[in-house]
């Protein structure tokens, strides 16, 4: 079976914590990689897609090694608002519509 | 504004009830989604819908049923065939397969 795997937490972070979340995933046919953040009983939203070279949006760098079909995700100077679920998301195979969505890891920030 | 509505936020039914979950989109995209969502779990992908007139299952469509007639629109169907339908369900859509795919705000459903 093709899955997303995650730690599920829960990661309890100080504000202005740097803390990184990790995701491995089985198929290696997958082409597309993002992480999406869902806030409680809200629905999931885009925060960044996953580029073979690494990429970063400010305080958020996320990074793909295909070759161990590894998954990670940065978050430097934790603030409070970045409380939530963060899925790691993949697509299902070359020219597929499919995504494969993890349990998610749930990140508290405390002040 | 473009995104996604659905309708409505909360619904509650009777078990036994077919009842049908709205969702519209007009970011002009081809592809649509139908996941459901359970507590602490994924997201579990029901049915999908590449192109108007055309939809496929997804992992658990048993229970459900779709139409897309037009591009805008993909409005589901939980039947009373559905064992357990008290969940969150999410619609989705995307510009083509491998695009991020973005959601509405979703559907909370409550059969008793």
């Amino acid at each position: 079976r093709k899955e997303v795997e995650q730690d599920p937490g829960p990661f309890n972070v100080p504000e202005g914590a740097t803390v990184a979340f990790n995701c491995t995933y089985s198929n290696s046919a997958s082409q597309s990689f993002f992480w999406y953040r869902q806030d409680c009983r809200k629905e999931p939203k885009l925060l960044m897609s996953v580029y073979s070279s690494g990429n970063e949006d400010g305080r958020f760098t996320a990074q793909l090694n295909r070759a161990s079909q590894y998954i990670s995700l940065l978050i430097r100077d934790s603030k409070l608002s970045d409380s939530a679920t963060y899925l790691c998301v993949v697509n299902s195979g070359a020219g597929s519509y499919q995504l494969t969505f993890g349990k998610g890891t749930k990140l508290s920030v405390i002040p | 504004d473009g995104g996604i509505t659905q309708s409505p936020k909360y619904l509650f039914r009777k078990e036994g009830q077919n009842v049908t979950l709205s969702c519209e989109q007009n970011l002009n995209h081809d592809a649509m989604y139908w996941y459901r969502q359970d507590p602490g779990q994924g997201l579990r992908l029901i049915y999908y819908s590449q192109i108007v007139n055309d939809f496929q299952k997804g992992d658990i469509a048993e229970g459900y049923s779709v139409s897309r007639e037009k591009k805008e629109s993909f409005p589901l169907t939980v039947t009373s065939a559905q064992k357990n339908p008290t969940a969150f369900y999410l619609c989705a859509s995307s510009d083509g397969y491998g695009y991020e795919q973005y959601f509405g705000p979703g559907t909370r459903l409550t059969v008793t």
